[in-house]
């Protein structure tokens, strides 16, 4: 099984519209959750820590369900320039190990 | 945020030669990196793990002979892929722990695409 699951899309929205991503994970001793954004032939860039309690940045919510093992991503308001795809990071019990979902594709058409 | 620089961002070689890729972390103390394979549409691959000063761990399928991993200092983990044929062409990118942190995030290179011919 693999470390990070994510339905890898692609998710084709307005402009406008809300989209949530799930993404599950295998290890239930992991300890940090992270959602990072990779455009086209670039590096992943982190778009959010993922807290117990839940956070939000603007636009974007990131939530941690422990007891289901997954975490999910809240886009509201989409605008082009989310279009990219995004990646669900799970670190394991040690710490020093990151692990990458397979990435889903986001594209917002106008 | 932080900055860790990866050399060289593109390489061609000839079936058979080594390629060496560096990754530095420019303004922090990295005594954990990470090195990873990307293959085109697909994610991230963690290939090994490599911490300052002790040897790399490999994930499962990954050969240590072939790629090797020296983290010699606090802010340089190289990987050199050694006989390189053209099925190791792909997209390398490393990323860098900032000390001991649990919760820190992980700042990446640039990538190196490499292609072999």
């Amino acid at each position: 099984r693999k470390e990070v699951e994510q339905d890898p899309g692609p998710f084709n929205v307005p402009e406008g519209a809300t989209v949530a991503f799930n993404c599950t994970y295998s290890n239930s001793a992991s300890q940090s959750f992270f959602w990072y954004r990779q455009d086209c032939r670039k590096e992943p860039k982190l778009l959010m820590s993922v807290y117990s309690s839940g956070n939000e940045d603007g636009r974007f919510t990131a939530q941690l369900n422990r007891a289901s093992q997954y975490i999910s991503l809240l886009i509201r308001d989409s605008k082009l320039s989310d279009s990219a795809t995004y990646l669900c990071v799970v670190n394991g019990h040690n710490f020093n190990k990151f692990y990458f979902g397979s990435g889903t594709k986001l594209n917002v058409k106008p | 945020g932080a900055v860790v620089s990866q050399h060289p961002s593109r390489v061609i070689c000839k079936s058979g030669t080594s390629v060496k890729i560096e990754c530095r972390s420019l303004d922090f103390q990295a005594t954990t990196m990470f090195w990873y394979r990307q293959f085109p549409k697909k994610s991230l691959m963690l290939m090994a793990t490599s911490n300052e000063g002790s040897k790399a761990t490999y994930e499962q399928g990954v050969e240590k002979d072939k790629f090797l991993i020296n983290h010699a200092s606090l802010t340089l983990s190289t990987l050199t892929v050694t006989s390189a044929h053209p099925e190791d062409s792909s997209f390398y990118i490393c990323s860098a722990l900032e000390g001991g942190r649990e919760d820190t995030e992980a700042f990446f290179g640039q990538g190196t695409r490499l292609t072999v011919v």
